[in-house]
């Protein structure tokens, strides 16, 4: 079965703090994709990655940075979090071509910035 | 178990053909319903759906949600080669923190 895994479905944090949104796949996957979801906006891309220590931005990517140490692990970073940060994020992964329009999605994690 | 089921999982019709592509879903404290088009690099946000028997409209696109019988169709008329997707049908629940479920898609190919 696929399975994509967020380290945390709820998030609390202040306004400057660093946050980590961690996501992991264990399909052996190339792709990895970080996505917020806000209300009446959809699906947004923030940033991705198509290889370890490779990473191309989104959508949005202001106000946030990303690695790629390894290729089952994807982590999102808040570098300091501002309250319109406070979201659902979430994180994907897709296979190589020439399946890779089929991303598979993890639970989220709903943050909060105070 | 919160689950959301699509159908057909792939389909292919002609250029000009209307096609209906189904969403049915079982979940507790339902939000909304929301449908996507997927392609090569990230879903594309089409509809949001939280109020039975509105129909929503974009172009050629229109989808319609019954919160009764619990599903939503989305049907594209007049179909382009452009429409070839996958097309993602998710639930947003309101529970003690949000969540969203996304269904498996439905492949969509539309031929010259």
């Amino acid at each position: 079965d696929v399975k994509v895994t967020q380290s945390s479905r709820y998030l609390v944090k202040r306004t400057g703090e660093k946050v980590f949104l961690e996501c992991v796949q264990d399909m052996d996957h190339e792709n990895m994709f970080w996505y917020r979801q806000d209300p009446g906006l959809g699906l947004r891309l923030i940033y991705f990655s198509y290889d370890v220590k490779m990473k191309e931005k989104g959508d949005i990517p202001e106000g946030y940075s990303v690695s790629r140490e390894k290729k089952e692990r994807f982590s999102l970073i808040l570098e300091s979090a501002s309250t319109n940060q406070t979201s659902m994020y979430l994180c994907a992964s897709s296979p190589p071509p020439p399946n890779q329009e089929t991303q598979y999605f993890g639970p989220g994690t709903r943050l909060l910035v105070l | 178990e919160d689950k959301v089921v699509q159908s057909p999982l792939s389909l292919v019709v002609h250029e000009g053909d209307t096609v209906t592509l189904n969403c049915s879903y079982e979940v507790t404290n339902f939000r909304s319903l929301l449908w996507y088009k997927q392609e090569k690099k990230a879903p594309t946000f089409l509809f949001m759906l939280t109020s039975s028997g509105i129909e929503k409209k974009s172009g050629r696109l229109s989808s319609i949600l019954d919160k009764k019988e619990l599903f939503s169709i989305l049907n594209i008329t007049a179909t382009q080669t452009g429409d070839s997707a996958i097309y993602l049908c998710a639930v947003e629940l309101s529970t003690s923190y949000d969540k969203v479920i996304f269904g498996p898609g439905t492949s969509l190919s539309v031929i010259p």
